[in-house]
């Protein structure tokens, strides 16, 4: 158990709807990370925030936004869902957000969406 | 920019020693991971290589080169539970997100 939480770990929904995706990083984690993983690529980057801020901003589309709450859970809503939305969407979190020496992401574990 | 490769797949048997390479490109560099995910699961944290040279953790070892951005995981004694995604992160160029390559397959078979 990495200590992430994320809710729901399963939902299937239509597309054109809105989704959001919760997370709870581990006790003391200030930096909240969102990854997408679908079968043809991987692992990918969506965003990042670190006490409450957006810190880093990778391959997220304008219909998907995120945020991070005082209590530092943070919410990934996804709108106008389309079929190729479907996938794995990981929350990570670790303590400080830029280059400490260590770096290591714990990973909940993930919440499966699929569009149909 | 940035770019990560590594092998799609790999195969091995039970008792075997098995390297998966992993080449990178990045503008800046703050360390190499390799994590691993069994299908369907959360990936784990395995390695971090920041300085040249060997890491030996039990079965698992992990190499880095600077110069020539190459970085390799090094797993001994395969079990069956090996099975599984290997993948290869670094910093992007703020240091402030992981970037993940596309990750290794690995099927051990008896």
């Amino acid at each position: 158990d990495s200590g992430v939480t994320q809710t729901p770990k399963h939902l299937i929904t239509a597309t054109g709807q809105r989704v959001t995706l919760r997370c709870s990083p581990r006790s003391g984690d200030l930096s909240v990370y969102w990854y997408q993983q679908s079968l043809d690529q991987g692992l990918q980057f969506l965003i990042q925030y670190y006490n409450g801020e957006e810190r880093a901003k990778g391959n997220i589309l304008e219909r998907f936004s995120a945020q991070q709450f005082p209590d530092l859970h943070s919410e990934l809503n996804l709108s106008s869902l389309e079929l190729g939305d479907s996938a794995l969407y990981f929350c990570a979190s670790s303590v400080k957000g830029t280059g400490v020496p260590t770096g290591e992401l714990f990973f909940g574990e993930g919440s499966r969406l699929t569009v149909l | 920019g940035q770019n990560i490769d590594q092998p799609t797949e790999m195969t091995a048997t039970e008792g075997a020693i098995v390297q998966i390479n992993c080449t990178y490109q990045t503008s800046g560099f703050n360390g190499l991971f390799w994590y691993q995910q069994h299908a369907g699961e959360a990936p784990t944290f395995l390695s971090y290589n920041v300085l040249d040279g060997l890491e030996e953790k039990g079965r698992f070892s992990s190499f880095l080169s600077r110069s020539k951005g190459y970085s390799y995981l090094l797993l001994k004694e395969l079990q069956m539970k090996d099975s599984a995604s290997y993948l290869c992160a670094a910093f992007n160029q703020a240091g402030t997100a992981l970037i993940f390559g596309k990750g290794t397959t690995l099927s051990v078979s008896s």
